[in-house]
């Protein structure tokens, strides 16, 4: 494990269906990221928490609904996804919004939408 | 928009061989560039180069970062079959931007 851990590793799920990823850090880390991996494409930044506020939206639909509690866990609720949503989702972590010490990763959730 | 463009997209090599992947980047208000390895899931940081022309070194692994042409090379020497992975490169600017990264076969 890296300090990032995500649940659950695997998850299918229908279009109507809604579901939450989680992502928990104990790294003592200030910023919290969503990132979406497709395949063939490059890592896509989803969303960005700094001290548990939201400091950027990449234009994400609004079927992905990201939620930071405290600034060790963060959330991302999904609800009537579409099939090409399917993708390995991983959040990671860094000491400052600017990610200037480097990012941890999670180990990432495999996410089949059927 | 910012952009980083990895080269190449795929190689396979004998282990004992040398590679060298490449990274070339175009960015507003650069700050770093990151490398990463992706082995089944998460990525692990390797380097991060924020000064032109200074190597980085971790064992078999090196790292140059040119500023001034914008791109950056991950070295590995003699390699091993554990070296097989997506190596990524990374930019942060306003944001962290990746690449395509490459994908890294090496036979026994």
């Amino acid at each position: 494990e890296t300090g990032v851990t995500q649940t659950p590793r695997h998850l299918v799920m229908g279009m109507t269906n809604k579901k939450s990823l989680k992502c928990e850090q104990h790294l003592g880390h200030n910023a919290m990221y969503w990132y979406k991996q497709s395949a063939k494409k490059p890592l896509e930044l989803m969303f960005v928490y700094s001290l548990e506020e939201r400091v950027e939206n990449n234009s994400v639909p609004s079927r992905f609904s990201p939620e930071c509690p405290n600034s060790s866990h963060l959330f991302l609720h999904l609800h009537t996804l579409q099939p090409e949503d399917s993708a390995l989702y991983l959040c990671a972590s860094s000491q400052d919004p600017g990610g200037d010490w480097g990012y941890t990763f999670g180990s990432g959730t495999r996410l089949t939408v059927v | 928009e910012d952009k980083v463009v990895q080269s190449p997209l795929s190689l396979v090599v004998h282990e004992g061989d040398t590679v060298t992947l490449n990274c070339s980047y175009e960015v507003t208000n650069f700050r770093s560039l990151l490398w990463y390895k992706q082995e089944k899931k998460a990525p692990t940081f390797l380097f991060m180069l924020t000064s032109s022309g200074i190597e980085k070194k971790s064992g078999r692994l090196s790292s140059i970062l040119d500023k001034k042409e914008l791109f950056s090379i991950l070295n590995i020497t003699a390699t091993q079959t554990g070296d097989s992975a997506i190596y990524l490169c990374a930019e942060y600017g306003n944001k962290l931007v990746f690449g395509a990264g490459t994908i890294l076969r090496v036979k026994s």
